[in-house]
């Protein structure tokens, strides 16, 4: 079975500009879930989604967002790009929750982010 | 609200070793715990998870954590270190009762260095 993937693996934008991340779930799973990783302030989640819908978001500003299609594929959008948002974008799918029985995130290889 | 600290930034370890990579979380229910390795310019690797039952969890690659309730630890283990399992380690918890999404909080990351 395809791992998660992510592209571009790559990217170099200046201020100002906006950028869109993609990412593929492993085949079957419905929840997609985005981390922001940066030496300075490590692992953050930034949302998760779940059948299209947005069901859990970190503390980041509005600039960010996402969304999900209903092949479970996602992508988050960065608006008005900062120095700061230079970062590792990680993506991550597991299979549907079920109360109490939670399934394992998988991560993809993440989108490098470089903003100038 | 979920925590997790990971105290060591990094780790030295001579190959053929044991080694222990310490994490203590803190929710306020009862928890999931996960260890995750990464690699350079890799995403994170799933190794392994505590959800309920045996104290002592066994994952990839030969590590295994150990649950401890009472010192709310979840420590990484491996008998014998190589080479090869140099990389960042990360912790994640997340509150067992915490029925919206599939947010986990992830530790800071411990660097692990194998010396041959």
């Amino acid at each position: 079975k395809a791992g998660v993937t992510q592209t571009p693996r790559y990217l170099i934008k200046t201020r100002g500009q906006q950028v869109t991340l993609s990412c593929s779930p492993i085949s079957g799973h419905r929840s997609v879930s985005w981390y922001q990783q940066t030496p300075g302030q490590g692992l953050q989640f930034l949302f998760e989604y779940f059948s299209e819908t947005q069901r859990n978001k970190g503390n980041f500003p509005g600039r960010f967002s996402g969304r999900q299609f209903s092949n479970s594929r996602s992508e988050m959008n960065v608006s008005t790009l900062e120095l700061g948002d230079s970062a590792l974008y990680l993506c991550a799918s597991s299979l549907e929750w079920r109360g109490g029985l939670l399934e394992t995130q998988y991560f993809g290889p993440g989108t490098r982010l470089l903003v100038l | 609200a979920q925590s997790v600290a990971q105290p060591e930034d990094q780790v030295n370890v001579a190959e053929g070793n044991p080694l222990t990579v310490k994490c203590t979380y803190s929710v306020s229910g009862n928890p999931y715990l996960f260890w995750y390795v990464q690699y350079p310019n890799r995403g994170l690797q799933f190794l392994l998870k505590y959800i309920t039952g045996d104290n002592l969890v066994k994952g990839s690659y030969g590590f295994e954590a150990e649950f401890n309730k009472s010192q709310t630890s979840f420590h990484l283990k491996k008998p014998s270190a190589l080479v090869s399992d140099s990389a960042l380690y990360f912790c994640a918890v997340r509150d067992k009762w915490d029925n919206y999404g599939q947010n986990f909080v992830f530790g800071p990351g411990t660097r692990l260095s194998v010396l041959p």
